[in-house]
């Protein structure tokens, strides 16, 4: 089945730099990607959605690289602020026998330093 | 506006002890429906999914069970809870085919004791 591998897992970085997160993913078939943002003790908040072979999208603060070649997804943080401070988890949904299947990367801790 | 709303918020309970946690999506009709579960700092687990009423497809089934007894209504549960239960679960909505991101509910987080 798919495997999706993010990193790093732990990432601090200074108010005002940017942060790269990164996943890749094995079935060729994945048609959409999804980044998610998931602040302490709270539910999952969609950032973004990516569906083209090759696409770049532009969100508030951030970056959505999605590349198909090489089965890789990115999450640009430009200008990090405090306000950033989560987990993030990147999605992959292939369709197996059927039916959608989501599957997360193991997310990544991103701690925003003033 | 759509709106998903999961309860309870959380429960402590006992090993062995029955749980029940449930998910209504309002504002939409016949969505897909899923239960995912997450460790603490974990990795996010699909659980369950159903794409109408009465139908469950089981995913991982932790010794869990689900069910759609209603087009706007997924319930998860287990008559013997473990200690492995312990987590945060989350229900999540979509219309067909991921082409709508999965939207996800405010989650139940769950202590075993």
């Amino acid at each position: 089945g798919e495997q999706v591998e993010q990193r790093p897992p732990h990432l601090s970085v200074r108010e005002g730099d940017s942060a790269v997160i990164t996943c890749t993913y094995t079935d060729p078939n994945s048609y959409y990607f999804f980044w998610y943002k998931q602040e302490p003790g709270a539910s999952l908040q969609l950032l973004m959605k990516v569906f083209s072979s090759t696409e770049i999208n532009e969100g508030q603060g951030f970056t959505v690289l999605l590349n198909k070649k090489d089965k890789r997804l990115s999450l640009n943080l430009t200008a990090a602020h405090p306000g950033d401070s989560a987990a993030y988890f990147c999605a992959v949904s292939v369709n197996t026998e059927g039916a959608d299947r989501l599957t997360f990367g193991k997310g990544t801790q991103l701690i925003i330093q003033p | 506006a759509q709106t998903i709303h999961q309860w309870p918020v959380a429960e402590i309970k006992a090993v062995g002890s029955p749980l029940s946690l449930g998910c209504t999506i309002k504002g939409k009709s016949s969505p897909n429906l899923y239960w995912y579960w997450q460790a603490t700092g974990g990795t996010l687990q699909q659980l369950f999914y159903s794409i109408t009423v009465g139908q469950v497809e089981s995913v991982v089934q932790l010794n869990l069970s689900a069910s759609r007894p209603k087009d706007d209504q997924f319930i998860l549960s287990t008559e013997k809870l473990l200690l492995s239960h312990s987590g945060f679960y989350l229900c999540a909505w979509s219309l067909d085919s991921f082409n709508q991101a999965p939207l996800f509910g405010e989650g139940t987080r769950l202590s075993v004791l």
